[in-house]
């Protein structure tokens, strides 16, 4: 079964600071990963998606690697504003086992940016 | 597009109680399925569904119905609420199960069983 693990589980920065989330998953056998933000009380916005080929992806400030074969995965944020701070999920795409085709997802990343 | 959208927002209800959450979509995604959201849980499968007429079981599929009669919609159906069901529901939609099947979720519908 696929566990993922988010850390850390808190962050506080300041604003203007270069930061990485990171993430871990157990099983290898992916299709992708995905990267989301939840704002409190509202939904997840994708941020941005790797396939299980790709290395890297980027999305403006934001940076996404996967190391498929280690089972980690970093986000990367560049320049951080107050308006980044949210909860950072990342979940993969199962491709095998019982979890085949489903995602799972992390417990999150709290990130604080204050001015 | 409106992207996934689900009704109500938020939900109150008795123990025993029996409601559906709707969800809908307008993007024509194969893929659609249902999560809770509790604190400390993180987010957990409870059904999904790979095409109109197809269902199958999350992690957490007790005390849950789903069905699929068209592409669009994947409603969620408690049929006996309980405590135990009280968390935020969200949906979820994507093209298919195969690569680039980049999740779409909906803003959630927020229940409270008393």
């Amino acid at each position: 079964k696929q566990e993922v693990t988010q850390i850390p589980a808190a962050l506080s920065v300041p604003e203007g600071e270069n930061l990485v989330l990171n993430c871990s998953f157990t099983d290898s056998a992916i299709y992708n990963l995905q990267w989301f933000r939840q704002d409190p009380g509202k939904g997840l916005t994708s941020l941005l998606l790797i396939q299980s080929s790709q290395r890297e992806q980027t999305s403006g400030r934001l940076n996404a690697s996967l190391d498929k074969s280690s089972g980690r995965s970093t986000l990367y944020i560049a320049a951080s504003q107050p308006g980044d701070s949210a909860t950072y999920l990342c979940a993969p795409l199962n491709a095998g086992g019982t979890s085949y085709g489903k995602l799972t997802f992390g417990q999150g990343t709290i990130l604080t940016v204050h001015p | 597009n409106a992207g996934v959208t689900q009704t109500p927002k938020f939900q109150v209800l008795k123990t025993g109680q029996s409601m559906t959450l709707q969800c809908a979509q307008d993007m024509n995604h194969e893929y659609m399925s249902w999560y809770r959201q509790d604190p400390g849980m993180g987010l957990r499968l409870i059904h999904y569904s790979v095409g109109a007429g197809i269902t199958d079981q999350g992690e957490v599929p007790n005390g849950y119905n789903v069905s699929r009669s068209t592409t669009e919609d994947f409603p969620l159906r408690l049929l006996s609420a309980a405590p135990s069901q009280t968390s935020v529901y969200f949906c979820a939609s994507s093209v298919g199960r195969g690569l680039m099947n980049e999740q779409f979720f909906g803003p959630g519908t927020r229940l409270t069983v008393l």
